[in-house]
């Protein structure tokens, strides 16, 4: 089975500090994402990474930045994090090359930021 | 540019049904159905792809309307462990290999006994 980890199911952290998610898959895919999951919104990509150090922008990418270093680990970074970034924040992984290709999720981690 | 899902909401009794629609307002390659139990991760649920239907759960079906872009998840005979929040995907025709889908707004289910 898939298996993709976040570091985190919650995390509390401070107004302006710097904040990282870190998420691992075991599967060796190439396609990691970062979503964010808001009552109501549903689930909006903030990054994708196709591939070690490659990243695109999703639709909310404003206020974060990814690391893609290794191919099993894509990490989500809040550069300076503000109370309107508290949210439940879904790492996903899934196969590059083929369509109609599962995306798999993580648990979630549930930051808080005060 | 988000998909609409309807209803928001929805409360059943065990052994009812229920459908669950995603409307796009772009055209469509597939659709993909996650379900999220509280407190887990989301679990893929099944693939519609264009010009097709596919059963791929449980007692649960769906349909893919490729003209009219839209969706529907049918649920029968609902069991408590149908509960959950549904989110429809959409990966557009020019997607390529990216795999990237666009998530629907979700649909919570609560099946009572």
């Amino acid at each position: 089975d898939v298996k993709v980890t976040q570091s985190s199911r919650y995390l509390v952290k401070r107004t302006g500090e710097k904040v990282f998610l870190e998420c691992v898959q075991d599967m060796d895919h190439e396609n990691m994402f970062w979503y964010r999951q808001d009552p109501g919104l549903g689930l909006r990509l903030i990054y994708f990474s196709y591939d070690v150090k490659m990243k695109e922008k999703g639709d909310i990418p404003e206020g974060y930045s990814v690391s893609r270093e290794k191919k099993e680990r894509f990490s989500l970074i809040l550069e300076s994090a503000s109370t309107n970034q508290t949210s439940m924040y879904l790492c996903a992984s899934s196969f590059r090359g083929r369509r109609n290709q599962p995306q798999h999720f993580g648990d979630g981690t549930r930051l808080s930021i005060l | 540019q988000q998909p609409v899902q309807s209803p928001q909401a929805v409360i059943l009794r065990e052994g009812e049904d229920a459908v669950i629609n995603c409307s796009s307002s772009k055209a469509l390659y597939s659709v993909h159905w996650y379900r999220q139990k509280h407190g887990e991760a989301p679990v893929f649920l099944m693939i519609l792809l264009k010009g097709g239907e596919q059963k791929g759960h449980e007692k649960i079906s769906a349909s893919f309307n490729e003209k009219k872009q839209q969706s529907s998840l049918y649920l029968t005979a609902s069991q408590l462990s149908y509960s959950g929040t549904y989110f429809c995907g959409t990966e557009p025709p020019d997607g390529g290999a990216t795999n990237k889908l666009i998530f629907g707004t979700g649909t919570l289910l609560a099946v009572q006994p």
